[in-house]
């Protein structure tokens, strides 16, 4: 049985940079394409961005320019970085496996871990 | 980039009634790209509904999903008590980009 595990700072300071863990157990990372999706207090899910074995990322257009997600094969983690962070930012952090099939022929994110919750605050 | 609107916005119902909640697109978009979740407060979302109409494994047959081009659905056919939730519709687009609907609340009337 696949799980997921965020782990991670539960507060970070105004300007600062946000670092994530998700940790895989039950799967090999290289197998699916990995996923970070966020829900600010109250609201619904944004999509952050998501990464396929190590070097192809894509992140929504409008957290690019702040966001890096990158891949650890050999403790089969994949990490989010979100730099000059807000209060805009406090949420809780998902992590979800991605199924897209063959030359995504489908995009569903079928496993997704309990989440962590970050605040942005001095 | 293509927009999900879900209504509405909350939906108040009594267990063993029927569901059934819209999301709607601003183009046309490839069935096999809409997916519906369902979070339950405190919880991290579950995927139901793959590729328009599929259920994902383990997802009792009262949840059946539907539609095409910019249209689609979601129907719960007899609402059970954990059925009560947000729901959110979920598209892939070839930008590449993924988004979300604001969600629908289902709510014991």
């Amino acid at each position: 049985q696949v799980q997921l595990q965020e782990s991670g700072p539960g507060l970070v300071k105004p300007s600062e940079t946000l670092s994530l863990t998700c940790t895989i157990s039950g799967d090999s990372i290289s197998h699916y394409y990995w996923s970070w999706i966020r829900q600010p207090p109250g609201k619904g899910l944004e999509w952050i961005g998501h990464i396929y074995q190590t070097w192809t990322t894509t992140y929504n257009p409008s957290l690019k320019s702040r966001v890096t997600i990158s891949e650890d094969t050999s403790k089969n983690q994949f990490s989010l970085r979100l730099s000059s962070v807000t209060a805009a930012d406090t949420a809780v952090y998902y992590c979800a496996r991605v199924v897209t099939g063959h030359d995504f022929y489908f995009y569903y994110m079928d496993v997704w871990g309990k989440g962590t919750t970050v605040t942005v605050s001095s | 980039e293509i927009v999900l609107t879900q209504s509405p916005g909350t939906l108040s119902l009594s267990p063993g009634e029927r569901a059934s909640l819209s999301c709607g697109a601003s183009q046309n978009v490839n069935r096999n790209y809409l997916a519906w979740y369902q979070q339950i407060p405190g919880q991290a979302p579950r995927l139901l509904i793959k590729a328009t109409s599929s259920r994902a494994t383990g997802i009792p047959d009262r949840f059946s999903g539907s539609g095409s081009g910019t249209d689609f659905t979601l129907t719960i056919s007899r609402l059970e008590r954990e059925d009560f939730a947000v729901y959110y519709c979920q598209l892939y687009d070839r930008s590449p980009e993924i988004t979300f609907g604001g969600g629908t609340k289902v709510e014991i009337k």
